[in-house]
């Protein structure tokens, strides 16, 4: 596709429920990122991939959180026995390779979290 | 930590005004990029500067780059009430590829 495709767009969860985000980036994008951003400013980087191989992760909770991008596959963003503290938008950002378009990471629109 | 650090935090201006935006980062960058994000919704791209280049533009943007002073400027022209949104500013370094936001500005175009 020809953008970020991020579901779902609401999501309310329990604590201590699990809560999914998935991401489909742009076809032909071999780089994948997760964001959290909180109150509406701060943007936190959780992990990227390229392709399905784990690229940096040095942003993501070690505990609870997880992700995967498997081939054929929407990548996914697994939180565990949430916590309010993880209630926040999670966007989902993808770009091509580095060399080809310098980097340019085009976002999709988000995931809200609520956890109550 | 946060590598971009914009100011003005908040900005009202008139329509038809000028709107300029700053942002600040603490190490060597690759590539700096600025990025609006309306009330509620995803972020959008707006403009990729490399850290070779001093000065770009694109439509109404204007976004300068002073790796010196690693500080970096967009200019928005002639602004229109569509305008009103938080811009953020995001560098990337290394070879990790991510990038690191700054806080934001929130700019006010009051029709």
């Amino acid at each position: 596709g020809e953008e970020v495709a991020q579901t779902p767009k609401h999501l309310v969860r329990g604590e201590g429920q699990k809560a999914k985000l998935y991401c489909a980036p742009i076809k032909g994008h071999s780089y994948v990122f997760w964001y959290q951003q909180v109150l509406k400013n701060e943007f936190k980087f959780l992990i990227s991939f390229q392709n399905e191989n784990v690229f940096d992760e040095t942003g993501m909770p070690k505990e609870r959180f997880s992700a995967k991008c498997l081939p054929n596959s929407p990548c996914s963003l697994e939180i565990q026995a949430t916590k309010l503290e993880d209630s926040a938008v999670y966007f989902c950002a993808s770009s091509r390779d580095r060399e080809y378009s310098g980097n340019t990471i085009y976002f999709g629109e988000g995931s809200w979290l609520t956890v109550v | 930590s946060q590598q971009g650090e914009e100011d003005p935090q908040a900005l009202s201006i008139q329509e038809g005004e000028n709107a300029t935006m700053n942002c600040s980062y603490k190490t060597s960058i690759n590539n700096l990029q600025w990025y609006r994000q309306n009330s509620g919704r995803g972020l959008v791209h707006l403009i990729l500067i490399r850290s070779n280049e001093r000065e770009k533009h694109s439509g109404r943007l204007r976004v300068t780059l002073d790796t010196s002073k690693k500080s970096s400027s967009l200019l928005i022209t002639a602004s229109r009430a569509a305008d009103t949104a938080s811009y953020f500013c995001a560098t990337d370094s290394g070879g990790s590829e991510k990038l690191v936001f700054g806080k934001g500005t929130k700019l006010t175009v009051n029709p």
